[in-house]
């Protein structure tokens, strides 16, 4: 069991440009969840998907920012017009039945945005 | 302030020492976990404790939960340097139960 696979590792972005940053989860869950993290800071939730639903994006800025878990292939992190401010480090995490029994994460994407 | 704030923020020991990190929350929580994350890595979950448990034992680690102080506190016992790492505390809120909300962390170094 491979675990949480997150790719690329590193991106670099120009602004305005997209980023796609990607998430498989370990075999058997189906809870997906997005986390940003800035230096020397804790995760801040983004959203919270299952199968082909968002459950919960209340932690998505309402521009730019787009998630989807789709019946086949890994969850999809897209980030529109990227900025300055988008620079961070994304983690995905997967449960096999939600939030209650703890979380496996990724190694996360590092974006920067020059 | 937000839910989950570690104390201290940061702590340096030697080797051999015991560390006491804290946790405190603000809304009632079905239950609390705590994670570990080495340099550019991502987090490893060590333990959970449920509302309803008082004490939780796990290798070297010592967890405790106190709902009426709305608090938690990690006991690593005997650290090694291997342990340097930050530590989050994380709940998982009782009305919006969804998904964990995660605190700032403690860097926790062990000196050789």
């Amino acid at each position: 069991n491979a675990g949480v696979m997150q790719n690329p590792r590193h991106l670099v972005r120009r602004r305005g440009q997209e980023a796609r940053l990607r998430c498989s989860p370990m075999k058997g869950h189906s809870h997906v969840y997005w986390y940003r993290q800035l230096p020397e800071e804790g995760l801040k939730f983004m959203v919270y998907l299952q199968k082909e639903n968002i459950i919960d994006e209340s932690g998505m800025p309402k521009e730019r920012f787009s998630a989807e878990f789709p019946k086949e292939g890994p969850s999809i992190l897209r980030i529109q017009q990227v900025v300055r401010g988008d620079s961070a480090a994304y983690f995905c995490a997967s449960s096999p039945w939600g939030a209650n029994y703890g979380y496996t994460f990724g190694s996360g994407t590092r974006l920067t945005v020059v | 302030s937000q839910q989950g704030e570690e104390d201290p923020q940061a702590l340096s020991i030697q080797e051999g020492e015991n560390a006491t990190m804290n946790c405190s929350y603000k809304t009632s929580i079905n239950n609390l976990q705590w994670y570990r994350q080495n340099s550019g890595r991502g987090l490893v979950h060590l333990i959970l404790i449920r509302s309803n448990e008082r004490e939780k034992h796990s290798g070297r680690l010592r967890v405790t939960l106190d709902t009426s102080k709305k608090s938690s506190s990690l006991l690593i016992t005997a650290s090694r340097a291997a342990d340097t790492a930050s530590y989050f505390c994380a709940t998982l809120k009782e009305t919006s139960g969804s998904r964990l909300t995660f605190g700032e962390g403690t860097q926790l170094t062990v000196n050789p």
